[in-house]
C-alpha cells in the first residue's frame, strides 16, 4: 500500500531563506506524488505533480520538487521565503483503493521577517 | 484548474441533528471524493461518489452515518447524520481530472458540532 511521511510537523524559516520541507513515499508501483498548500481557513490548492516525467517539477509561487527514487523522497523547496509562504503543506501519493490521494500529516510553516 | 463550490462554507450544529453539504463543480466528472480534515489533521477519504451507483466507503465510515448522493455528473451532497463532537471537522470534496492527473478540491466546510 502507498503512504507518505512528512518529517516535521512545523518548519520556521526566516524571510528570504531556504524552504525545505520533506516528504518520503511507500509505494510498490510507480508514484503519481503531490504537493498541496493549505492557506488558513481556505481549502487546499495543488502545487506541483510528478507523474514519471521529468524528475525536477516546477510549481506554482516559485516552490519546486524533486523526485529522487534511490531515496524514495519528494521534497519541496524554494529558493527565498515570502512571508505570504506561511501556510500548511501537505504531501500526496495516488494510491487509495478508489483512486484517492493519501495525504501525510502536514508541515506548518512559518515565515519570520 | 477546476471551479468547485461548496455549501454551507461553515455551521455550528447540535448534537443529535443532521448537516447536509452540497458540492456543484463546474464540469462533469465521473469520480468525486469527500474527506474529513478533523482538527489539526490530515485528510481522510470518507467515500467516492460516482454517478449513478451507491457511493463506495473507506473503512470507518458507514453509509448511515455519511449518505452520499450523486444525482448527477456536477452535483453531489455528504450528509453528517446524528451529529456529535466528534464530527467537527472540515469536510472537502473533490474531483479527479484522470486525464491531466490532478485532483482539485473545494474550499471545504467547517462543521462544529456543540
Amino acid at each position: 500500500a502507498q503512504s507518505v511521511t512528512q518529517l516535521g510537523s512545523h518548519v520556521s524559516v526566516s524571510e528570504g531563506a531556504l524552504v525545505l520541507l520533506r516528504c518520503n513515499y511507500s509505494s510498490s508501483v510507480p508514484p503519481y506524488l503531490f504537493w498541496y498548500v493549505q492557506y488558513p481557513n481556505q481549502g487546499l490548492q495543488l502545487l506541483l505533480k510528478y507523474t514519471s516525467a521529468a524528475t525536477l517539477v516546477k510549481g506554482i509561487n516559485g516552490f519546486e520538487a524533486e523526485f529522487k527514487k534511490s531515496e524514495t523522497s519528494f521534497h519541496l523547496t524554494k529558493p527565498s521565503a515570502h512571508m505570504s509562504d506561511a501556510a500548511e503543506y501537505f504531501c500526496a501519493v495516488r494510491g487509495g483503493s478508489q483512486g484517492n490521494l493519501i495525504f501525510g500529516k502536514g508541515t506548518k510553516l512559518s515565515v519570520k521577517p | 484548474s477546476a471551479v468547485i463550490s461548496q455549501k454551507p462554507s461553515r455551521d455550528i450544529c447540535q448534537r443529535g441533528t443532521s448537516l447536509t453539504i452540497q458540492c456543484q463543480v463546474d464540469s462533469q466528472v465521473t469520480m468525486m471524493f469527500w474527506y474529513r480534515q478533523q482538527p489539526g489533521q490530515s485528510l481522510t477519504l470518507i467515500a467516492t461518489a460516482n454517478q449513478g451507483s451507491e457511493a463506495t466507503y473507506e473503512s470507518g465510515f458507514v453509509i448511515d452515518k455519511f449518505p452520499i448522493s450523486r444525482p448527477n455528473l456536477t452535483f453531489s451532497t455528504l450528509t453528517v447524520s446524528n451529529m456529535s463532537p466528534e464530527d467537527s471537522s472540515i469536510y472537502l470534496c473533490s474531483l479527479d481530472r484522470v486525464f491531466t492527473n490532478e485532483q482539485f478540491f473545494g474550499p471545504g466546510t467547517r462543521l462544529t458540532v456543540l
